[in-house]
């Protein structure tokens, strides 16, 4: 399978701390997104790192790719409880296909 | 802008029976349609690529007499399971793109539609 995987597969944490999570990908890419899904929901699109990119910041996110390691973290900083939700990164090469990670569920708890 | 809608947002059906589920681009033009099938719990998984006009780039394992795609215009795709059984239960989501205007793969997704066949 050409999906990613990312770590941790689920993540408790209280509000304002901060929350990373990380995906790994098998193949070499153009570009690697984060999204998110509130449960039952469709997905709302974080942020885009470029593969010559290897940090990228958008309000409380910071997304790195290191494409030698083919992994990406994310990080959520000063987290709320509205951050719950599931978090997918997607990568895509040469095509359209976005190939997604197999997610992590963060919860965050008030 | 960008918005992207799905009807029905739910729906449930006997064994057997049809299902059609329409993903539409509200304020845009979609080239490029997507739908993704997920599981609960689970990741998204690309079932078919469709573009304006042409026929639907089936994923390896998803049966094309299946799931019947139509993309008849650039901002209405159509997505049929046909003699549904309970194992096409699933959350399917589709995602619409522009090759026109975006200069990344950015593609916009739909809330999804839930479909339980009993």
């Amino acid at each position: 399978s050409q999906q990613g995987e990312e770590d941790p597969q689920a993540l408790s944490i209280q509000e304002g701390e901060n929350a990373t999570m990380n995906c790994s990908y098998k193949t070499s890419i153009n570009n690697l997104q984060w999204y998110r899904q509130n449960s039952g929901r469709g997905l709302v699109h974080l942020i885009l790192i470029r593969s010559n990119e290897r940090e990228k910041h958008s309000g409380r996110l910071r997304v790195t790719l290191d494409t030698s390691k083919k992994s990406s973290s994310l990080l959520i900083t000063a987290s709320r409880a509205a951050d719950t939700a599931s978090y997918f990164c997607a990568t895509d090469r040469n095509t359209d296909k976005l190939i997604f990670g197999t997610g992590t569920r963060l919860q965050v708890f008030p | 802008g960008a918005v992207v809608s799905q009807h029905p947002s739910r729906v449930i059906c006997k064994s057997g029976t049809s299902v059609k589920i329409e993903c539409r681009s509200l304020d845009f033009q979609a080239t490029t349609m997507f739908w993704y099938r997920q599981f609960p719990k689970k990741s998204l998984m690309l079932m078919a690529t469709s573009n304006e006009g042409s026929k639907a780039t089936y994923e390896q394992g998803v049966e094309k007499d299946k799931f019947l795609i139509n993309h008849a215009s650039l901002t209405l795709s159509t997505l049929t399971v046909t003699s549904a059984h309970p194992e096409d239960s699933s959350f399917y989501i589709c995602s619409a793109r522009d090759l026109r205007t975006s200069d990344y793969n950015e593609q916009f997704f739909g809330p999804g539609t839930r479909l339980t066949v009993l």
